[in-house]
């Protein structure tokens, strides 16, 4: 099946600091990624929603200039977290769907990337 | 907002089916059930997906009532490998998934 990746999957950084997390398709065209951010014991909460060429579509409550998306190409889109904070720690995930299956067709996820700042 | 509703937590047998429910009762007539799995600090993992008619792939059964206002997700031979929190959700028309707070199944021997 379609695999979708991240890198890094682990990252520490300082606070202050910005962080970018990658997210790629590997065998397949994502005109569409999304990102989402997982506490502990928590649910994944949508972020923001990447469609290729164009801004992102942020969630309510998602602060978009400290939450960078850019989808420059059909099988990578990148998450920078800017200024880095001790709250922003999290699991943050992405994934893809493939094109032309709309809400018919499966949304792969990545493996996600977990961030802690110090 | 989620559109789902489900038991926080359940329990089943090794080698025993696992009946998860899910309760959806505001789902449009265009939008999909689909339901995933997260095994811990791990990406979600796809299961299987309906639209009104029953399906069955090599890992579940997805039953959804007549009225599309609930569903139920089979597991028919529930492993310790399938302890994880799964996912029941409605997905729209503009393509994005929302979560729920999911089912945590925990299979024991």
């Amino acid at each position: 099946g379609a695999v979708v990746s991240q890198h890094p999957s682990w990252v520490i950084c300082k606070s202050g600091t910005s962080v970018k997390i990658e997210c790629r398709s590997l065998d397949f065209q994502a005109t569409t990624m999304f990102w989402y951010r997982q506490f502990p014991k928590q649910s994944l909460m949508l972020m923001a929603t990447s469609n290729e060429g164009s801004k992102a579509t942020y969630e309510q409550g998602v602060e978009k200039d400290k939450f960078l998306i850019n989808h420059a190409s059909l099988t990578l889109s990148t998450l920078t977290v800017t200024s880095a904070h001790p709250e922003d720690s999290s699991f943050y995930i992405c994934s893809a769907s493939a094109p032309g299956g709309g809400n018919t067709g499966e949304l792969f996820f990545g493996e996600g990337s977990r961030l802690t700042v110090l | 907002d989620a559109k789902t509703t489900q038991p926080p937590s359940m329990d089943c047998a090794e080698g025993r089916a696992a009946n998860l429910p899910c309760n959806h009762s505001t789902i449009s007539g265009n939008e999909y059930v689909y339901w995933y799995r997260q095994i811990h600090s791990q990406g979600p993992q796809y299961i299987i997906h309906g639209l009104k008619n029953n399906e069955t792939n090599e890992m579940a059964s997805l039953i959804i009532t007549e009225d599309r206002k609930s569903s139920t997700l089979i597991l028919p031979h529930a492993t310790l490998r399938d302890t994880a929190v799964y996912y029941c959700i409605v997905r729209g028309n503009n393509n994005d998934m929302r979560f729920g707070a999911g089912t945590r199944l925990t299979v024991k021997p």
